[in-house]
């Protein structure tokens, strides 16, 4: 099965920050690759799919990139509505849909 | 608009077996697959099954092939995930969510499954 594996696992950043999270996966998976994130105490919520295609009513601050192996999110300027853990998670070809294990963003 | 309503969570002796449903409005059901995920709270989320839009595919993680069955009934906007034979690990909120193309766009507020003696 592929494996998903993002870095870092937490992170710290000012507002107004630009705040980058990687995802690799350990063998191509073209751009199959979509990001959440998950608030406190909430319900999953998708950002971005398809490697870079942003979801109907998610900010502009949000980007993704990447293809095959390696992929990043990046948020322009970080707003402190920001915080929560984000997930990247492949659904190229067959199942499982792997998860990463999830990048925590916090505002210093 | 769309909604995801999970139940039939609770506390279950190892072993034992629990039903979870996933009562769905707001969209046309039967033109989209299916997934259940589930997160063992204060961790990070597991994929645990797909089904197509029509039930004739199913895919289910490692850790759960062989327990747990997932099935819909298209004529109740309902989706199902049968549990059987649960153990400790399995403890976590379950959550229904929409497939679009793989990932999911549209998730319920999750179910929580404690197995517990």
């Amino acid at each position: 099965d592929i494996q998903m594996t993002q870095s870092p696992s937490s992170l710290s950043a000012s507002a107004g920050d630009r705040v980058t999270i990687t995802c690799r996966a350990s063998q191509d998976i073209s751009n199959y690759l979509a990001w959440y994130q998950q608030k406190p105490g909430k319900v999953p919520k998708v950002l971005i799919y398809a490697a870079s295609t942003l979801q109907s009513g998610v900010p502009s601050r949000f980007s993704g990139s990447g293809s095959g192996t390696d992929f990043t999110l990046t948020i322009s300027s970080l707003q402190p509505e920001d915080v929560a853990t984000y997930y990247c998670q492949k659904y190229s070809s067959a199942p499982p849909y792997t998860f990463g294990q999830g990048t925590k963003l916090e505002i210093k | 608009q769309v909604q995801l309503v999970e139940s039939g969570g609770g506390v279950v002796q190892p072993g034992r077996s629990l039903r979870l449903s996933c009562a769905t409005s707001g969209f046309d059901f039967s033109s989209y697959d299916m997934h259940w995920v589930r997160q063992v709270p204060g961790t990070g989320l597991e994929w645990v099954a797909l089904i197509s839009y029509d039930g004739t595919f199913k895919n289910y993680v490692d850790s759960v092939r062989g327990r747990f069955t997932i099935s819909r009934d298209n004529s109740k906007d309902t989706l199902y995930l049968q549990m059987n034979s649960l153990r400790a690990e399995d403890t976590a909120v379950f959550y229904c969510a929409r497939g679009r193309d793989g990932y999911s766009d549209s998730w319920g507020q999750g179910t929580l499954v404690s197995v517990s003696s």
